[in-house]
């Protein structure tokens, strides 16, 4: 049983341009969370969807991030325009719909806007 | 959901027990305790939970005072595996249900 994917692990952008970020959520599992690490910073929530749904993205920036989970396809995190301060990790976690184990985090995308 | 307070380093002898401390005074009766790590790099890891009860699992035991206003996550047998940043969480996971509210955590480190 696959774990949390997500890919790149590594990802280079210059300033300007797109992130995307996709992550596949374990087997069975239909909610996915996104959060961010900035360098020596603590994780904070971005994000939280259901299959084609947004349920809460208090925690996203206001601009130029978006965030979408189809009915078929990894979840996408998408960033335009990017700029030096959106480097940083970016975790993906996933859930069932009830669980008492928590949820399962991937292994994140590591980006660096140059 | 209820604010932690966690110290912010330990260290841990290879082959002893940690005892992790984490003060939560202003939880409600339905937030739970949770603990994650975080090695170096790698996404966080869940490791175990609780309400009321002491739990135990394959990783560690938790120990929730009867008041619940703090509790101690054991790692009995540390392992230089183990040296990460723990996490102690309180949650409402009716209505906060993937908003988990990292803090600082402890760095533990294991030494040999």
């Amino acid at each position: 049983n696959a774990g949390v994917m997500q890919n790149p692990r590594h990802l280079v952008r210059r300033r300007g341009q797109e992130a995307r970020l996709r992550c596949s959520p374990m087997k069975g599992h239909s909610h996915v969370y996104w959060y961010r690490q900035l360098p020596e910073e603590g994780l904070k929530f971005m994000v939280y969807l259901q299959k084609e749904n947004i349920i809460d993205e208090s925690g996203m920036p206001k601009e130029r991030f978006s965030a979408e989970f189809p009915k078929e396809g990894p979840s996408i995190l998408r960033i335009q325009q990017v700029v030096r301060g959106d480097s940083a990790a970016y975790f993906c976690a996933s859930s069932p719909m009830w669980t008492d184990y928590g949820y399962t985090f991937g292994s994140g995308t590591r980006l660096t806007v140059v | 959901d209820a604010k932690t307070t966690q110290p912010p380093s330990m260290d841990c002898a290879e082959g002893r027990a940690a005892n992790l401390p984490c003060n939560h005074s202003t939880i409600s009766g339905n937030e739970y305790v949770y603990w994650y790590r975080q090695i170096h790099s790698q996404g966080p890891q869940y490791i175990i939970h609780g309400l009321k009860n002491n739990e135990t699992n394959e990783m560690a035991s938790l120990i929730i005072t009867e008041d619940r206003k703090s509790s101690t996550l054991i790692l009995p047998h540390a392992t230089l595996r183990d040296t990460a940043v723990y996490y102690c969480i309180a949650i409402m996971t009716t209505d906060s249900w993937g908003k988990l509210q990292f803090g600082a955590g402890t760095q533990v480190v294991v030494t040999p």
